[in-house]
């Protein structure tokens, strides 16, 4: 089984500044996959970025990096240069090779002027 | 990159009646996909897995009979609210994953259910 606790339940971040979103996990697989989503106003889901346990590099896109601490079992999300259209809910999730997604319960982003 | 649609996106049903939601992939095949239930405010729940011509795997607490999944074919997926109740009322998203492998999961955009 599978667990993903996201302890932040609403950040605020002010435009063009960083904000790190934190999340924990827990599992039983050796492979498995971490993923940040975020879902703004419109409820559509959006993958942010996605990071396989195997790999120790942590994964960037853009703007968008996550510091990866498998033994701690951490996978915090780092939003730089923050803009209004990063106003969302941000879930972390986790699947192993059954490919179910755990998700966790949100962190609410609001990104201000 | 890779589309899922789902049809309707709103629907409103009276109690006691059914009601069908489509989720189709759009430029891929997907051999698994994923039906969620999201309350307002609170994060996805995972109701079942359906892989093409195969029984859909229910999560537990989910009744089967409740709500009918089929996946008959490589880019289709239905979820049927069957006899619905007010309680019933919620956001329900599917996700596709692609049939190469991969281990990500496509979203569709979600269809708001109302029932009155």
């Amino acid at each position: 089984a599978q667990t993903v606790t996201q302890s932040q339940p609403e950040m605020s971040v002010q435009e063009a500044e960083t904000v790190t979103l934190s999340c924990t996990y827990d599992t039983s697989e050796s492979n498995y996959y971490l993923f940040w989503y975020k879902q703004p106003p419109s409820r559509q889901m959006i993958l942010v970025i996605r990071q396989e346990a195997y790999k120790q590099q942590n994964a960037t896109e853009n703007r968008f990096s996550v510091n990866f601490q498998k033994a701690a079992k951490s996978f915090s999300l780092k939003i730089s240069d923050s803009q209004l259209g990063d106003t969302a809910m941000y879930f972390c999730a986790s699947t192993g090779t059954a490919s179910k997604l755990t998700f966790g319960t949100g962190t609410r982003l609001q990104v201000t002027l | 990159g890779a589309v899922v649609s789902q049809h309707p996106s709103r629907v409103i049903c009276k109690s006691g009646t059914s009601v069908k939601i489509e989720c189709r992939s759009l430029d891929f095949q997907a051999t698994t996909m994923f039906w969620y239930r999201q309350f307002p405010k609170q994060s996805l729940m995972l109701m079942a897995t359906s892989n093409e011509g195969s029984k859909a795997t229910y999560e537990q607490g989910v009744e089967k009979d409740k709500f009918l999944i089929n996946h008959a074919s490589l880019t289709l997926s239905t979820l049927t609210v069957t006899s619905a109740h007010p309680e019933d009322s919620s956001f329900y998203i599917c996700s596709a994953r692609d049939g190469q492998g991969g281990s990500e999961q496509y979203f569709g955009p979600g269809t708001r259910l109302t029932v009155t």
